[in-house]
């Protein structure tokens, strides 16, 4: 069966500073990758998304980054935090092609930045 | 662009009642779309997923309904339980990626 993992589960972080989180996917192959913010009262919001290896396509403009440098591996960067990224980060993963895809998510991160 | 909303916001009911939950999305060209639930601090469970050409789907006490056309669902949850308090997302498949609604924040009391 699929798992997806996210680590750490819980993060806080001072204004500047660095930003790694990472999600791996076991049990499939070539799966869609996704990272998604979800801010305190607010729905989930699209970060980035991946197709394969090293593609990634960025749907909002913001201080993060994404990379997939393995195929179930997508790590979610940033090189200065600011407060407003502050949330709960959760990364997904679907089954690659068709039209009959959903999507599993992993636990999710909840950063803070102070 | 999609947008996709969801009414209410909240909702608090007691136990026993049956109770209907609302999606609304702007572009009827959708793939799919799907209701989740969300247990505070946690991750996304896939509850249902209604393919673009049906009507509804069914699991336990859970009935989803979708108009495409009108660009709505609903998610019709039976004899409401405490266990059921969560928070719940419809999110539709639009082009290549989800995306989600708000949320229902729902209550169920003992």
């Amino acid at each position: 069966s699929q798992t997806i993992h996210q680590w750490p589960a819980t993060l806080v972080q001072p204004v500047g500073s660095p930003l790694s989180l990472e999600c791996t996917v076991e049990g499939t192959s070539n799966p869609n990758l996704y990272w998604y913010r979800q801010a305190a009262g607010r729905g989930l919001q699209l970060l980035f998304y991946s197709v394969g290896i090293g593609q990634i396509s960025s749907e909002v403009p913001q201080n993060l980054s994404a990379s997939r440098p393995q195929d179930r591996q997508f790590i979610l960067s940033s090189k200065k935090l600011l407060l407003s990224d502050s949330g709960f980060y959760l990364c997904a993963w679907s089954p690659r092609g068709g039209i009959t895809d959903t999507q599993y998510f992993g636990p999710g991160t909840r950063l803070t930045v102070l | 662009k999609q947008e996709v909303t969801q009414i209410p916001a909240a909702l608090s009911v007691p136990e026993g009642e049956n109770l209907v939950l609302n999606c609304s999305f702007t572009d009827s060209a959708i793939y799919n779309l799907q209701w989740f639930r969300q247990d505070p601090g946690k991750g996304l469970t896939s509850l249902l997923l209604i393919q673009s050409s049906q009507r509804e789907q069914t699991s336990g006490r859970l009935n989803a309904s979708l108009d495409k056309s009108s660009g709505r669902s609903t998610l019709y949850i039976a004899a409401s339980q405490p266990g059921d308090s969560a928070t719940y997302l419809c999110a539709v498949l639009y082009g290549q990626n989800f995306v989600f609604g708000p949320g229902t924040r729902l209550s169920v009391l003992p």
